[in-house]
């Protein structure tokens, strides 16, 4: 069975600060798709950004990019100039409908 | 814009009841889920609904049941709610295709506590 493991219960970073969530994944598949998902406090989860194994570029969504080292099965998230609104739950999310435990993220002003 | 709803965002049942959670989305989506969510868990799949009158088990179905008589609509049903089953349940859909290929939409979640 698939596994998805994120390793940081909760992080916290000043407003304006770069920061990197990580997940490590488990599959025997060769083609499969990753993605991070966002939860505000209070509010619907929302897609933030996917990522197809068999390309090798890195996706990009504006300030949030990914680290996507399929070799290693690593699939971290980059937040560029955090901004408050970015304070959520992150869950990182793999084939098989498997989603890691979640990172509380916490943007200071 | 896609829209999930669910039928209750807070929900207080007794030990041994009956529960009924229900989910509805408007954009004709085929796919329909859903999952637990848990502190230090993360989601965990319950069922899901790849058409009409179909469901597949997910990773956790003991004490669940699922009901999908129309496209836009999937019920989780608790047959005899238990304590254990205390937890944020939340429904999501998205488009046919491979397994996990598409963005999932979710609803707001129902908060069910069980006494």
């Amino acid at each position: 069975a698939q596994t998805v493991t994120q390793s940081q219960p909760e992080m916290s970073v000043q407003e304006a600060e770069t920061v990197t969530l990580s997940c490590t994944y488990d599959t025997s598949e060769n083609n499969y798709y990753l993605f991070w998902y966002k939860q505000p406090p209070s509010r619907q989860m929302i897609l933030v950004i996917r990522q197809e194994a068999y390309k090798q570029q890195n996706a990009t969504e504006n300030r949030f990019s990914v680290n996507f080292q399929k070799a290693a099965k690593s699939f971290s998230l980059k937040i560029s100039d955090s901004q408050l609104g970015d304070t959520a739950m992150y869950f990182c999310a793999g084939h098989k409908l498997v989603f890691g435990q979640g990172t509380r993220l916490t943007i200071n002003p | 814009d896609v829209k999930v709803t669910q039928s209750s965002r807070y929900l207080v049942k007794r030990t041994g009841e009956k529960v009924f959670l229900e989910c509805v989305q408007d954009m004709d989506h085929e796919n329909m889920f859903w999952y637990r969510q848990d502190p230090g868990l993360g989601l965990r799949l319950i069922y899901f609904s790849y058409d009409v009158k179909m469901k597949e088990k997910g990773d956790i179905p003991e004490g669940y049941s699922v009901s999908r008589e129309k496209k836009e609509r999937f019920s989780l049903i608790l047959e005899s709610a238990s304590t254990n089953q205390t937890s944020m349940y939340l429904c999501a859909s998205s488009f046919i295709g491979m397994e996990a290929s598409h963005e999932q939409y979710f609803g707001p979640g129902t908060r069910l506590t069980v006494t």
